[in-house]
């Protein structure tokens, strides 16, 4: 069956740091690779995708290429800021269109 | 346009008691799922739509009832509330069969003691 497997938090980071969340994934059919972000209080609001391999999903400064030869979506963002203090969510859709997620990891960015 | 509008936003529950979660879009959207999400874990898939009249059984359906009789509406019933179900629960839409892209409501945090 399909999985996703991205890397456990809770992440801290300063102002202007690099952020990476690795996330790698295991399915049947060729998927669609999501990232999904969770701010506090809120529901999930869809960060980027890709939908074929070499694909780079990018938005409000993240970004994320899709992997095939290692399975892999990781989300990067150059210099965050204390806004992008949330939950952040890979996920994987396949041929028929359900989700599947990985554990979320947690970040927060300190001023 | 709301998008996904999901009540309550918070509910406390008695073991045995029962209650209907509702989910409401206005974005004509064919496709709803309903989702479970527990401390630690990515969302689970409860049950899902792909029409008004059509549901069928997600990853983790035990202990939950959902219709679906207009287009906008998705209501997820538990009938008999269990400490176990205590979560947050996501409802989300989708447009058509072409589009992978689902938007989520802000959901509604259950407790059952």
């Amino acid at each position: 069956g399909n999985s996703v497997t991205q890397m456990e938090g809770p992440v801290t980071l300063s102002e202007e740091a690099f952020l990476t969340i690795n996330c790698t994934y295991t399915a049947t059919g060729y998927p669609s690779l999501f990232w999904y972000v969770q701010y506090p209080g809120e529901g999930l609001q869809l960060l980027l995708k890709a939908t074929k391999a070499d694909d780079k999903g990018s938005n409000k400064g993240f970004e994320a290429t899709y992997r095939k030869e290692t399975t892999s979506f990781h989300l990067e963002k150059g210099s965050v800021q204390v806004s992008d203090s949330a939950v952040y969510f890979c996920a994987l859709s396949d041929y028929d269109y359900k989700l599947s997620f990985g554990a979320g990891t947690t970040v927060t960015v300190r001023a | 346009n709301a998008g996904v509008t999901q009540t309550p936003k918070f509910r406390i529950l008695k073991i045995g008691q029962s209650m209907t979660l509702q989910c409401a879009q206005d974005m004509n959207h064919n496709y709803m799922y309903w989702y479970r999400q527990d401390p630690g874990m990515g969302l689970k898939l409860i049950y899902y739509s792909v029409g008004a009249g059509i549901t069928d059984k997600g990853e983790v359906p035990n202990g939950y009832n959902v219709s679906r009789s207009t287009t906008e509406d998705f209501p997820l019933r538990l009938e008999l509330a269990a400490p176990s179900q205590t979560s947050v629960y996501f409802c989300a839409s989708r447009g058509s069969a072409s589009t992978d892209t689902q938007y989520f409501g802000p959901g509604t945090r259950l407790t059952v003691l």
